[in-house]
């Protein structure tokens, strides 16, 4: 069974950072492209990066690009997303999310984690 | 502002058939496929349509997508108190570089 478990969320300042990790189980991540998508309370879902199974193409929206670093290690399993200089609007649950299909363009979401929730508040 | 726009909410009784629409440009919908998911508050979204039209395994065949220029559309037949959920559409961007999501459609059966 396909299954993404979230994890390093919590409640931190504006201005400092934090690393999520996604470990996933019942499938090599490997043989996968991978996301993170979020959701602000509220608010509907939002993209907000992907790495191709290599790590040779990484692509990020314009909110957090610059700021957020996302990588992966196949040999653990594991999908990470480093956020610094975090700022209120990155509150949001995040979700990691397997993509289906060979490329960003054409790829759909399948399978997702329960997400986890990141808190930006003085 | 979504880069994708999708009607803030629809209704409908039992029943019914209700479509649910999304609008983009040239370099999303125009050019990418199209994929929809439903989600409800606390539990993971769920794929529903993905490349324009197609089904995942295990989704009835209630649910149906279609997309023409830049503008795709979800149509579910039948609905089901069940259905009731928010609706999200999203394509690729080729200008931004990036996937876009509309701002969700709120799904509710009456």
């Amino acid at each position: 069974e396909v299954q993404l478990v979230e994890s390093g969320g919590g409640l931190v300042k504006p201005g400092e950072s934090l690393r999520l990790s996604c470990a996933a189980s019942g499938f090599p991540i490997s043989g996968y492209s991978m996301n993170w998508v979020r959701q602000a309370p509220g608010k509907g879902l939002e993209w907000v990066s992907y790495i191709s199974e290599s790590s040779s193409h990484v692509y990020y929206a314009e909110s957090v690009r610059g700021r957020f670093t996302v990588s992966r290690d196949n040999a653990k399993n594991s999908l990470y997303l480093q956020m610094n200089s975090l700022r209120a609007e990155d509150t949001a649950f995040y979700y990691c999310v397997r993509s289906e299909g060979y490329y960003a363009r054409t790829e759909y979401f399948h399978h997702w984690g329960q997400g986890t929730l990141v808190t930006v508040s003085s | 502002q979504s880069v994708l726009t999708q009607p803030p909410s629809v209704s409908g009784t039992p029943g019914q058939r209700v479509t649910f629409s999304c609008s983009g440009r040239s370099s999303n919908i125009g050019s990418n496929p199209v994929s929809w998911y439903q989600h409800l508050p606390g539990t993971a979204p769920k794929v529903l349509i993905y490349n324009n039209n197609e089904r995942p395994s295990g989704i009835p065949d209630r649910f149906s997508g279609s997309k023409s220029g830049t503008s795709a559309s979800l149509d579910i037949i039948g609905l089901q108190s069940e259905d009731e959920a928010d609706f999200y559409c999203t394509a690729w961007d080729d200008s931004l570089r990036g996937r876009v999501f509309g701002g969700g459609t709120k799904l509710t059966v009456l």
